[in-house]
């Protein structure tokens, strides 16, 4: 399967806890994208990489998020000192070249903080 | 403001009737509009997309959109729905081809019945 991959699919952690994902984009796939989904709504931007710099963050994503694609190709996202409000699906997507073309999105991670 | 809205959370339809699952937009400057639907338990799957050209957009699965500039609309179209077709459909917009963020509707369940 050369689609996106990410890891793990679920985590249940306890508040307080650090947690991290991953994401492997489609192989030469330049831009890299988070978003996070809660129950009953759209996905939500969260920042997204053109290689391995980091253009755009959400005001969503707090002191406590951090994401990094060190050498533009994977990339995970750190979440520390979890909350329950943290809880939701954290969807990874890439895409290839310029503006405004088709987001190729992964299966996600899913997080349950108790 | 950017915008996207759904107005209805659920579109019920008979298998082989026509659907149609509406979204509206607000943007300032030419809008990027795209349709994704999310099947359980699976990723986000892209269908169409608007840039710019023909106002009718021809996607994935059969399914078309109509962009409508004077009533800002994006509706998403298919002449026959199947009982497959039953899956959560986002109509997405895209601001800028400058930033990586797509801004997503709340989501229409689509349930097709036998």
């Amino acid at each position: 399967d050369t689609g996106v991959s990410q890891d793990p699919r679920h985590k249940i952690t306890k508040r307080g806890q650090n947690v991290t994902f991953r994401c492997d984009p489609i192989s030469e796939h330049n831009r890299l994208y988070w978003y996070r989904q809660t129950l009953g709504q759209g996905p939500e931007f969260l920042t997204y990489f053109q290689n391995e710099a980091q253009l755009e963050k959400s005001r969503l994503l707090s002191d406590r998020f951090s994401a990094e694609r060190p050498k533009g190709s994977f990339s995970t996202l750190e979440i520390q000192r979890t909350e329950q409000g943290d809880s939701a699906m954290y969807l990874c997507a890439s895409s290839v070249g310029q503006g405004s073309g088709e987001l190729f999105f992964g299966e996600g991670s899913r997080l349950t903080v108790l | 403001a950017q915008s996207v809205a759904q107005p209805e959370d659920q579109v019920n339809v008979a298998e082989g009737n026509p659907l149609t699952v509406k979204c509206t937009y607000s943007v300032s400057g030419n809008p990027y509009l795209f349709w994704y639907v999310q099947y359980p338990n699976r990723g986000l799957q892209f269908l169409l997309k608007y840039i710019t050209g023909d106002n009718l957009v021809k996607g994935s699965y059969g399914f078309e959109a109509e962009f409508n500039k004077s009533q800002t609309s994006f509706h998403l179209k298919k002449p026959s729905a199947l009982v497959s077709d039953s899956a959560l459909y986002f109509c997405v917009l895209h601001g800028s081809s400058n930033t990586g963020k797509l801004i997503f509707g709340q989501g229409t369940t689509l349930q097709v019945k036998p």
